[in-house]
């Protein structure tokens, strides 16, 4: 099974309007982490926000929130009022194990913003 | 501060022959890590070093992959030799210790092996 699914392979926002990249993940472990970064076409992956599992409330980061549904096993990543530099590859990511020694990426969104 | 410096950013090869990637952390970081990723997809993780020592390399394709951190500081991956599937984005990444949230990546260095 697939440990991170995103299901969207590319989305359109118009500017200024807030868009939703879906992430569901599979774990069994009780204690995990899920991340969300961004690629621009200049190829380096930006950390963009963090959550942990055992977090109660959902993590924000300026434009970036996460919603994050346990029972659902998703954590979909909020950016409210997109701007022309938010267009990029998003992964959702989750680390799980002892240490947190594993580490997966889904297979990523890529975000178009229309002016 | 500076970031993860990786090198070369682009590299053309024959198929067949060896090449080599460098990568230098953030100075004091601890754990490294070398991911693949395709064209289209997500890394995947092929190594991860703590300091010195390979903790993780289950994903590492040893008949033609090696890896090496000698001191505990910058790394270097190396394919030997290379097939026309290498071809990918070479990514590297560093933390300060294994516990710590965020990961720090390079650019990354595309590889096309023709």
């Amino acid at each position: 099974a697939q440990k991170i699914t995103q299901t969207q392979p590319g989305m359109f926002v118009q500017e200024k309007e807030a868009v939703t990249l879906d992430c569901t993940y599979d774990t069994s472990d009780p204690s995990y982490g899920l991340f969300w970064y961004k690629q621009p076409s200049s190829g380096e992956m930006i950390f963009l926000i963090y959550q942990g599992s055992y977090d109660q409330q959902n993590a924000t980061e300026g434009r970036y929130s996460l919603n994050f549904q346990k029972a659902r096993k998703s954590a979909n990543l909020v950016i409210s009022a997109s701007q022309l530099g938010d267009s990029a590859m998003y992964f959702c990511a989750m680390r799980e194990g002892q240490n947190f020694n594993k580490f997966y990426f889904g297979s990523g969104t890529k975000l178009n913003v229309k002016p | 501060e500076a970031g993860v410096v990786q090198s070369p950013r682009y590299k053309i090869i024959e198929k067949k022959q060896p090449v080599a990637f460098w990568c230098n952390p953030i100075s004091g970081h601890n754990t490294l890590y070398w991911y693949l990723q395709n064209l289209g997809q997500g890394p995947e993780l092929l190594i991860r070093y703590e300091n010195e020592e390979a903790v993780d390399d289950s994903q590492l394709p040893k008949d033609r992959f090696s890896a090496e951190r000698l001191k505990g500081v910058d790394s270097t991956l190396k394919i030997q030799p290379a097939e026309l599937g290498d071809s990918a984005v070479y990514l590297c990444a560093s933390k300060k210790a294994v516990e710590d949230t965020e990961a720090f990546f390079g650019q990354g260095t595309r590889l096309t092996v023709v």
